[in-house]
């Protein structure tokens, strides 16, 4: 079945480093993926969506590019801030040809920049 | 602006209580989901459903259900409460077909 597995745990930066977690998924079919970014005591809010026409898309200074042939969507941003620290999630879109209106989860990466 | 609204925020209750969790949503969305999250598992979808009367399982179902009775109303229902189901609740919606759902404030349920 279709899966989703993120770079495990915790990843700690110093504050200016370059930012990159890893997603990889597999899926019968070609899926969204998603990233999700939650911090402390909020609710997951969706950071970016891949496109379908190889766009690469960007929001607060993070991008990711979807390969389909290496089925990766890796987050990166180029100079970590402190605000970055929290739980990202990748998600993908896209069960089965029926039903995709179930995301699949990643179990979520912890980042932690340091001053 | 697109909402959706959990109730209650915090819930404790005792093992074998009667717990009902509240989602709304104003987003005129079509799908709703319901999932717990906890250290080391993630998001793990419990149930979701496509619209009003429709109950779809998820990936963890035991010892829940859910009803949606309207269009933006998704309930999740916990009959037998045990302490096992202590986790961040959180209700989503989407308008489905690939697209990324919007997820409420989250419900802290504490069992004891």
């Amino acid at each position: 079945g279709d899966s989703v597995t993120q770079t495990e745990g915790l990843v700690t930066l110093t504050e200016g480093l370059p930012v990159m977690l890893n997603c990889t998924y597999q899926s019968t079919y070609s899926p969204f993926l998603f990233w999700y970014v939650q911090h402390l005591n909020e609710a997951p809010k969706l950071l970016l969506k891949s496109f379908t026409d190889n766009k690469r898309p960007e929001h607060q200074g993070f991008h990711a590019t979807l390969h389909k042939s290496s089925s990766s969507f890796h987050l990166q941003k180029s100079s970590a801030q402190l605000s970055d620290s929290a739980l990202y999630y990748c998600a993908l879109s896209g069960v089965n040809v029926g039903d995709n209106s179930k995301l699949i989860w990643g179990l979520g990466t912890s980042l932690v920049v340091n001053p | 602006e697109a909402a959706v609204t959990q109730s209650p925020r915090n819930k404790v209750t005792v093992t074998g209580g009667n717990v009902t969790l509240s989602c709304r949503q104003t987003n005129s969305h079509n799908y709703m989901y319901w999932y717990r999250q906890d250290t080391g598992h993630g998001l793990r979808l419990i149930h979701y459903s496509y619209g009003a009367g429709n109950l779809q399982i998820g990936d963890v179902p035991d010892g829940y259900k859910a009803t949606r009775t309207t269009q933006e109303d998704f309930f999740l229902l916990l009959e037998l409460a045990s302490p096992s189901q202590t986790s961040l609740y959180f209700c989503a919606s989407s308008p489905g077909q690939g697209r990324a759902p919007l997820f409420g404030e989250g419900t802290r349920l504490s069992v004891l």
